[in-house]
């Protein structure tokens, strides 16, 4: 079953019109993450919550924002879309503790702008 | 500048050959090395986490190797078979947070 789940998997939008990601996790999580994959580019981090807590990346546009209800669900918001944005959208939990923790990864979005 | 290197790009190999892949990274401030295969239409799946110089690591035919004194690490695929075929990348993170900085990836296809 699959334990992070990202909806929509395909998600064409206006240049312009703002769109949300989501992700949700049954893992129980504290740390989310999201990640941008343009083509043939390596993912690259936009944010990630710690709990509650938001951590931007210094070099994220400010198109891009993000909110965590709860535990369980995390969105990505990108106000207004542009065609650069296009790419894919990975989100990722992780359990922070002692020593290295891997990271599980959704099967991502594939956004278009158009 | 925080750079992951992975090579080679792309690489097409025959069912039964072994193939290795590098990724090199940065060695100041090490904290993990990772190694996730990505197949077309799923989610990225973690093969290893390595931490220590001189790590190895396996899974099946597939191993890995750790030298965080010189900043590298090798994939190998013993054998390969079809299945065997996706995007494999390597990340590396500074601390126990877990951000990933991630290379572009080696593509290996495998041919029956």
């Amino acid at each position: 079953d699959a334990m992070v789940i990202q909806n929509p998997r395909y998600q064409v939008t206006q240049f312009g019109k703002p769109v949300t990601l989501s992700c949700s996790q049954t893992l129980n999580h504290n740390v989310m993450y999201w990640y941008q994959q343009k083509s043939s580019q390596a993912p690259k981090l936009l944010f990630h919550y710690y709990d509650k807590d938001f951590n931007n990346e210094a070099d994220t546009p400010d198109n891009f924002q993000s909110r965590r209800p709860n535990t369980s669900f995390c969105f990505l918001d990108i106000r207004s879309p542009g065609l650069g944005d296009a790419a894919m959208y990975l989100c990722a939990t992780s359990r922070v503790s002692v020593g290295a923790t891997t990271a599980f990864f959704g099967q991502g979005t594939r956004l278009t702008v158009v | 500048i925080l750079n992951v290197e992975q090579s080679p790009q792309s690489l097409h190999v025959q069912e039964g050959d072994s193939t290795n892949f590098t990724c090199s990274f940065p060695s100041s401030n090490f904290y993990a090395l990772h190694w996730y295969r990505w197949e077309t239409a799923k989610s990225p799946e973690a093969l290893f986490v390595m931490t220590l110089n001189g790590d190895e690591k396996k899974k099946g035919r597939i191993s890995a190797t750790l030298n965080t004194k010189e900043g590298y690490s090798y994939l190998y695929i013993k054998g390969s078979q079809p299945e065997d075929s996706a995007t494999y990348l390597c990340a590396f993170t500074r601390g126990s947070q877990g951000n990933l900085i991630f290379g572009k990836g080696t593509k290996l296809s495998v041919k029956p």
